[in-house]
């Protein structure tokens, strides 16, 4: 089946570590994507890339950083620079242009 | 710049009851699309309906329904016969700077209680 897969599903990292987050597409999209979710602010874009070996920033990208060396593959990494790191990071790509984004289960990362 | 705003944060219903999510939405695009997003309690999201700009004819698939109107920037989902499933979180997202970045209201959690 295809879809996107994120793991773990559940991420604990002391304060102060980096941390890199799993996210895989077998729909064969070009555009992924990195959002954070907070209790009652929605989501808010982290990253995005259109295509292989290039990526932009979103609405919040300090502290965060993202490679795409495969169209399937999108990690982001949450480093130490990031305040607040302590949220659920939604993964979703699209085939680009003026459709839907499809969306990975989730990971929620909590920094103690 | 764009924004979507889902003034009700949450909104508890007696299943079987029938209700509307409003979104109202800002773009200075003259061609744009409108999403609705659903959010079970397992986190992913789920698309639910895309509408573009050109076409204000309500849609309807199953007991969900969708109101375009783009005289008062609105895009309210209707749920008929609420079910205890329909529990989530709803959003509306504009997408925007070539399609490839999209704005996410907050959200209403609704809570169907049976």
């Amino acid at each position: 089946d295809g879809g996107i897969t994120q793991s773990p599903k559940y991420l604990f990292r002391k304060e102060g570590q980096n941390v890199t987050l799993s996210c895989e597409q077998n729909l064969n999209h070009d555009a992924m994507y990195w959002y954070r979710q907070d209790p009652g602010q929605g989501l808010r874009l982290i990253y995005y890339s259109q295509i292989v070996n290039d990526f932009q920033k979103g609405d919040i990208a300090e502290g965060y950083s993202v490679s795409r060396e495969k169209k399937e593959s999108f990690p982001l990494t949450v480093t130490s620079a990031q305040k607040n790191p302590t949220a659920f990071y939604l993964c979703a790509s699209s085939s680009g242009g003026f459709v839907e984004q499809f969306f990975g289960p989730g990971t929620r990362l909590t920094v103690l | 710049a764009q924004k979507v705003t889902q003034a009700q944060t949450e909104i508890s219903v007696v299943e079987k009851e029938d209700v509307t999510l409003d979104c109202v939405y800002e773009t200075r695009d003259t061609t744009y699309y409108l999403f609705w997003y659903k959010q079970p309690p397992s986190g992913e999201l789920v698309f639910l309906i895309r509408r573009n700009s050109f076409d204000e004819q309500n849609e309807i698939s199953g007991r969900y329904s969708w109101n375009f109107q783009k005289s008062t920037s609105s895009f309210n989902f209707t749920i008929t016969a609420s079910q205890v499933v329909d529990s989530a979180v709803y959003f509306c997202a504009l997408p925007s700077g070539g399609y490839q970045k999209v704005t996410f209201g907050t959200g209403t959690k609704l809570q169907v209680i049976p």
